[in-house]
């Protein structure tokens, strides 16, 4: 499996920009790279998802490095609603699974 | 929509006892699955199920069957529980399969499930 490297936590203010690193420096395959996230006590929820270049959509954006072994996930306006844990998920390859790792606890203060 | 409903949401167990975990998902999807999250853990996939009648195993099978008699339905068993099973489950429907596609999976709300 593709191995993730991101931080454990970060934190933000309320309205303020968040950038979200992660590494995937041992991606294998052209599949695409997908982030989802976790609210309290929910479900995983669907971010975004990217191939090769920047992408947007009304959650965030998405920035992949040209070598496609990092990528950042950006929300531009954080909300106390966007408290979560989020999940970079590296291609596998066409598998079946979306790997989760551990993810990055994102607090955002009011 | 109710989108992907899970049902119990809590329950607790013997060692030893069975149980059905049942998920139902109103959205058509063909692809199913189920998932495990451990305490401060990301999730990891039991079994998978690519349609009516087909199930498959994912990362972590062992001590849980599962059947999909019903597109719609994707049931999770336990057979003798196991403190080790201790978790919340997920489950999750897609209308598309695999990290080679935009590959959006639509979870359930969790059961948490007690073995002691």
């Amino acid at each position: 499996d593709a191995k993730t490297t991101q931080p454990n936590s970060m934190e933000s203010n309320e309205e303020e920009p968040v950038h979200l690193p992660c590494n995937h420096s041992t991606i294998s395959g052209t599949d695409y790279i997908h982030w989802y996230r976790q609210l309290p006590s929910q479900g995983p929820e669907y971010v975004i998802h990217g191939l090769t270049s920047n992408v947007n959509n009304r959650m965030a954006s998405l920035a992949i490095a040209e070598d496609r072994k990092s990528s950042t996930l950006i929300l531009h306006r954080a909300t106390l609603r966007d408290a979560a844990v989020y999940y970079c998920i590296p291609p596998q390859g066409g598998s079946e699974k979306l790997v989760f790792g551990k993810g990055t606890k994102l607090t955002v203060n009011p | 929509n109710a989108g992907v409903t899970q049902t119990p949401k809590f329950r607790v167990l013997k060692t030893g006892q069975s149980m059905t975990l049942l998920c139902a998902q109103d959205m058509n999807h063909e692809y199913m699955y189920w998932y495990r999250q451990d305490p401060g853990m990301g999730l990891r996939l039991i079994h998978y199920s690519v349609g009516e009648g087909t199930t498959a195993k994912g990362e972590v099978p062992d001590g849980y069957n599962v059947s999909r008699l019903k597109k719609q339905n994707f049931l999770l068993g336990l057979e003798s529980a196991a403190p080790s099973q201790t978790s919340v489950y997920f489950c999750a429907s897609s209308s598309t399969f695999g990290t080679g596609t935009s590959y959006e999976q639509y979870f359930g709300p969790g059961t948490r499930l007690t073995v002691t």
